[in-house]
C-alpha cells in the first residue's frame, strides 16, 4: 500500500540553524501540506501546496518557512533560522483530490530546538 | 471558520465494552468531518469521512460516526472495544473552498484496560 514518508524522525539543532525536512509523497498525489504538533497542543495547519505554488498558509507559516518541490518525488519544509518555539511534531501529507479528498500522512519529523 | 471540540480528552474502556468518543463541530459551510487515528510512533490514519452523504458513516475496524447537523456533533462509537484501538483519536474538519486545510480537535487518548 502506498504511504508517505518523512526524514529524518527525530531532528536535533541548535537555535537560529537552518532545518529542512523533507517528504516524499504518495507518487499520484497532487496537492501537498504541512502540518505541525507542539507537544500538548492541537495539530496545526501550516501551509498547502498545488502545482509548483503555495495555495494557502496559516498565519504560523512566516518568512522563515518556505515550501519547495524541488523534484517529482520530494516536497521539503525549510526553516531558514529556527527558534526554541518551532520544537514540534511536523507531519507532511498528500491528497489526490482537493475539495473532501482524504489526506494520508506520514509518519511525522521531530524537531527539537535546542 | 470552522472549529471542532473534542469534548473528553481522555477515555478508559475496558475490552469488550463500547466506546464513545465525543465531537462538536462548527462550520460556517456544510462540512467534511473526518475521524484520524495515531498510534503511538506511526502517521495519522484516516478512520472514517464524512461528505454530505449518508449521515451514518461506516469506518474501518469497526468504527462509527454519526452526522447530527442538529447537534453539530460527529461522534465515533464502537460496539466492542479491543486492545489495539488504544491511541490517539483526532475529530477534524475540513475547509471546502478552495485547498483544502484540515482543522484538527484537540485529541482524545482512548486506554483499554484488559
Amino acid at each position: 500500500e502506498p504511504e508517505v514518508t518523512q526524514t529524518p524522525s527525530h531532528q536535533v539543532t541548535q537555535m537560529g540553524q537552518e532545518v529542512i525536512l523533507r517528504c516524499v509523497p504518495i507518487s499520484n498525489h497532487l496537492y501537498f501540506y504541512w502540518y505541525r504538533q507542539i507537544l500538548g497542543q492541537k495539530v496545526e495547519f501550516l501551509v498547502s501546496f498545488y502545482n509548483n505554488e503555495i495555495s494557502e498558509k496559516s498565519e504560523i507559516f512566516d518568512d522563515q518557512f518556505s515550501v519547495e518541490r524541488p523534484d517529482g518525488s520530494n516536497f521539503t519544509l525549510k526553516i531558514r533560522s529556527t527558534k526554541l518555539e518551532d520544537s514540534a511534531m511536523y507531519f507532511c501529507a498528500s491528497s489526490e483530490l482537493d475539495v473532501a479528498g482524504e489526506q494520508f500522512f506520514g509518519p511525522g519529523t521531530r524537531l527539537t530546538v535546542l | 471558520a470552522q472549529s471542532v471540540t473534542q469534548l473528553d480528552s481522555h477515555v478508559s474502556v475496558s475490552e469488550g465494552t463500547p466506546v464513545l468518543l465525543r465531537c462538536n463541530y462548527s462550520s460556517s459551510y456544510s462540512p467534511s468531518l473526518f475521524w484520524y487515528v495515531q498510534h503511538p510512533n506511526k502517521g495519522l490514519q484516516l478512520l472514517l469521512k464524512y461528505t454530505s452523504a449518508a449521515t451514518l458513516v461506516k469506518g474501518i475496524n469497526g468504527f462509527e460516526a454519526e452526522f447530527k447537523k442538529s447537534e453539530t456533533s460527529f461522534h465515533l462509537t464502537k460496539p466492542s472495544a479491543h486492545m489495539s484501538d488504544a491511541a490517539e483519536y483526532f475529530c477534524v474538519v475540513s475547509t471546502i473552498q478552495g485547498a483544502q486545510k484540515l482543522v484538527f480537535g484537540q485529541g482524545t487518548r482512548l486506554t483499554i484496560n484488559p
